[in-house]
């Protein structure tokens, strides 16, 4: 009921490919998705979010699609770039005090020149 | 700047030798985290607290205490540590407990022997 569903483990695309990484969820308390990006060594930092009333969002080259009916939420990197190499993580949120995101399990993500 | 900040950054010691991980945030945050992130399963919460004093158990809180003595502040104790504790380790802060945006920290690597 807790976990997430994230896939491909990893993906190798050309620049200026659109790499699309999905996650998979259970629970339908979950109210916040959110993608966080994490380069070699640092922490994960939020890139975007969504909430289950809107089916998309785009920030930049960024775009996050949402298919409450079938749990299932996706990132899109349009016109990716080396720089967008980096370990991507999916997560879920219900909103509970105890303020913990569910993570998944991470897309390693390689943009070739 | 904003940062959560954490130490050591890389730790290596044996089994059994009593360490602190610090952690602290400069943003006034009143909800803070601690994650561990293993390969193939993403991160996982240890331990939350919503406040100064308030905390409680994440997913996987054995063999960690926490304490909050301060607001900023928010340190990871292992009393005994084992080597099913090496691992890679978050402190994270968010404003609101809803788990939105939290801000991670750069991470420690430990390593039990």
């Amino acid at each position: 009921q807790q976990q997430v569903k994230q896939s491909p483990q990893s993906l190798i695309v050309q620049k200026g490919g659109i790499p699309i990484i999905n996650c998979a969820y259970e629970n339908t308390a979950f109210d916040y998705f959110p993608w966080y990006q994490q380069f070699p060594g640092k922490g994960p930092a939020l890139l975007i979010a969504i909430r289950p009333d809107v089916s998309e969002k785009k920030e930049g080259r960024f775009t996050i699609s949402f298919n409450k009916s079938a749990k299932q939420f996706s990132l899109h990197i349009m016109d990716s770039q080396p720089g967008d190499s980096a370990t991507y993580f999916c997560a879920a949120s219900d909103g509970g005090a105890t303020n913990k995101l569910i993570f998944g399990t991470g897309t390693l993500l390689a943009v070739q020149p | 700047e904003a940062q959560v900040t954490q130490n050591p950054r890389y730790l290596i010691t044996v089994t059994g030798k009593k360490l602190t991980v610090t952690c602290s945030q400069n943003m006034n945050h009143e909800y803070m985290s601690w994650y561990r992130q293993d390969p193939g399963l993403g991160l996982r919460q240890i331990y939350y607290s919503m406040n100064v004093e308030v905390t409680d158990k994440g997913d996987v809180p054995e063999g960690y205490k926490v304490s909050r003595k301060e607001k900023r502040n928010f340190p990871l104790i292992l009393e005994s540590p084992s080597p099913n504790q090496t691992s890679l380790y978050f402190c994270a802060s968010s404003l609101h407990r809803d788990g939105n945006e939290q801000f991670f920290g750069p991470g420690t690597r430990l390593t039990v022997l």
